[in-house]
């Protein structure tokens, strides 16, 4: 069962304009949320996150919503360069056992058309 | 550069084989994770090791199995391969995996059974 689900595989922007990606997740317990852009032949990087207890964070252009009661989370990129052409996983993370690990999205592949 | 060195990048082996990956996490990092994505998959969480010892465990076959050694660095053996253990296995490591800590992943090992 997944937990963690971006349901758009791919998605295509033209450059300067916004970008946005969507989550949704079913697991109550997750209280932390981050978003991670990979480039081929790379590890994923972090990108930003939120905690439960906020609904907006922002840093530079990438800014990510967090709806609870809808169990869904949004990043937005704006504007968009050719540069952020990536695929972007979601994932989410409950505290038990003492351990944080994180549960991914399939992820979404961004391209930005010049 | 994430920090994070992970060998061999590649490596191709036959069925019913065994092979280990290795990971160094970035200088002063406790924390140790390891995931597998397998083709059109998000990234599955395998195991955790905090400062030596194992933290938790998700799904992780029997066949597959991990340590984390004094020097952190940490190895994960893979037995009796199977062609569908063909994946990318990434390590990722955080300061201490007993909050929320960012964790930064390395470029990842290619798995390939023939």
């Amino acid at each position: 069962d997944q937990q963690v689900k971006q349901n758009s595989p791919s998605l295509s922007v033209q450059e300067g304009r916004i970008s946005i990606l969507n989550c949704d997740y079913t697991n109550s317990m997750f209280d932390y949320f981050l978003w991670y852009k990979k480039y081929p032949a790379e590890g994923p990087t972090f990108l930003i996150s939120i905690s439960s207890i906020k609904d907006k964070n922002e840093d530079g252009r990438f800014t990510v919503f967090l709806n609870k009661s809808a169990k869904h989370l949004s990043l937005h990129i704006v504007p968009s360069q050719p540069g952020d052409s990536a695929v972007y996983f979601c994932a989410a993370s409950a505290p038990g056992a003492g351990s944080y690990q994180l549960t991914f999205g399939k992820g979404t592949k961004l391209s930005v058309i010049p | 550069d994430s920090g994070v060195t992970q060998t061999p990048k590649h490596l191709i082996t036959a069925t019913g084989q065994r092979v280990t990956l290795r990971c160094s996490p970035r200088s002063g990092d406790l924390s140790v994770y390891w995931y597998q994505q397998s083709l059109d998959q998000g990234l599955q969480f395998l195991i955790q090791y905090y400062n030596g010892e194992e933290r938790a465990k998700g799904n992780i076959l029997e066949r597959f199995s991990a340590q984390q050694f004094p020097d952190l660095h940490s190895e994960l053996n893979l037995s009796s391969l199977e062609l569908g253990d063909s994946a990318l296995y990434f390590c990722a490591s955080s300061v201490t995996g007993l909050s929320y800590n960012e964790q930064f992943f390395g470029p990842g090992t290619r798995l390939t059974v023939l």
